[in-house]
Parts: C-alpha cells; sequence; structure tokens
C-alpha cells in the first residue's frame, strides 16, 4: 500500500526566498507530525496535527515557519525568507490514531532542503 | 534539561551474535518508548513498542525491555545478520510530542 510521500523530495533555493513542503500521510491517519533531522542525528520535533487542529508547535525555530493541515490529511510546512541553517532533511510521519494513543509513527522519504 | 542517549560509537559484531543497543533518558516519565530503524538516505521504520508497565517485548529477533527505574531501555537482536545493518533510534512519548535519541549504528559482520 502507499505509505507517506513527500514533495519535493529535494529543494535547492536562494537564501531570502520562501519555500512549501508537502506531505501527504497514509490513507486515514488521524495525526501528522513534522520533523528535522539533522546528519548523524535522531528527528527533531517541530509540530504535530491532530486531524487538521494544529496541537503543538513549540518546535518550530522562529516564525518563519508556519505549518497548516487545512482538511486533515495533506500538510504543509512553509519557510518564509529562508536562511542557510534552515538546510536540512525535513521528515513528515503519520500515525492511524490521535496523539497520546501509544501511537506508531510512519515515516515519508523526506525533503532534503538547500539554501544557498 | 530532557535528555535521551545511546552510544554514539557504532556497534560492530559478528553474525550470529546478540547485539544489545542501549538507551537512557532523564527527566521524562513515558508512558512507552518505541524503537526504530534507519537505513541511509531512508526516514525512520517503526519496529516495536513497549509500555511503562510492560518489562519486555518480543517481536521474532528483536527483544525490548523497559525499566522506569532505572530510566533505560535495552533493544536486543539474537541471531544476527548482515542485513541487520543499519542505525536504531529509540524515542519517547511526552505530552504527545516524540523525542528521538541520536541512534547507534549497528555493523553485522559476515
Amino acid at each position: 500500500g502507499a505509505g507517506v510521500s513527500q514533495s519535493p523530495r529535494y529543494k535547492v533555493t536562494k537564501r531570502g526566498q520562501d519555500v512549501a513542503l508537502r506531505c501527504d500521510p497514509i490513507s486515514g491517519h488521524v495525526s501528522l507530525y513534522w520533523y528535522r533531522q539533522a546528519l548523524g542525528q535522531g528527528p527533531e520535533f517541530l509540530t504535530y496535527f491532530n486531524y487538521e487542529a494544529q496541537q503543538d508547535k513549540s518546535g518550530l525555530p522562529n516564525d518563519r515557519f508556519s505549518a497548516e493541515r487545512p482538511e486533515g490529511s495533506i500538510s504543509t510546512l512553509t519557510i518564509q525568507r529562508t536562511e542557510q541553517r534552515d538546510s536540512a532533511m525535513y521528515r513528515c510521519a503519520s500515525s492511524p490514531r490521535p496523539p497520546g494513543s501509544y501511537n506508531e509513527q510512519f515515516f515519508g522519504p523526506g525533503t532534503r532542503l538547500t539554501v544557498l | 534539561s530532557q535528555k535521551i542517549e545511546q552510544n554514539s560509537e557504532a556497534l560492530n559484531i559478528q553474525e550470529g551474535k546478540t547485539a544489545t543497543l542501549t538507551c537512557n533518558y532523564t527527566n521524562y516519565s513515558p508512558a512507552y518508548l518505541q524503537w526504530y530503524r534507519q537505513d541511509p538516505g531512508r526516514g525512520p521504520v517503526f519496529l516495536l513498542l513497549i509500555r511503562e508497565n510492560e518489562k519486555e517485548k518480543r517481536k521474532e529477533r528483536l527483544k525490548v525491555t523497559f525499566d522506569t527505574t532505572l530510566k533505560q531501555s535495552l533493544f536486543h537482536i539474537t541471531a544476527s545478520q548482515p542485513a541487520d545493518s543499519a542505525t536504531y533510534l529509540c524515542a519517547l512519548e511526552n505530552f504527545n510530542k516524540f523525542y528521538f535519541g541520536s541512534g547507534t549504528k549497528l555493523n553485522v559482520k559476515p
């Protein structure tokens, strides 16, 4: 069956540009999480959704980062006025049950963002 | 601050032996803990979940223990195979957010 997909897989942008990263979760999955992963490190929490509701965005680095999931399915992570320090692998994951329900996570392949 | 520690040094073992990986945490009281496998260039893949009231969980050649007093989980792979070579991550859920360790790389040599 179809897993979590992310697009684009690779994004190269110039400093100051806005980027939008897309996540398509597994159909019917309730929870959706965004992470950033540096090389040699585990995923770092950014934000998560329960259906369309953004429940926690405390991991977003600053107000240039935002995320939405308007219909409770596809989610977009937007970074405005990108900076070189935003370069990283961005991953999303979905889970079949609401947050806090002993959820395993299914990860997408990630989007590698490079800011020049 | 909250911390999850996994051995950053790679674990090298011979095929057929048991691999044991450690995950220690501080300042958490997780209801459960998870282990994931990550291959180079790919996203983490869920392996096992163990709840705070479970001391041990098994799945095929995998075994996980969870000691909430020691604040430690051990992950065992018995009869290891070269195909088990990967990075293994532990993760805790705290107030609906997941925190991952940095992972331990396992190398199983034939």
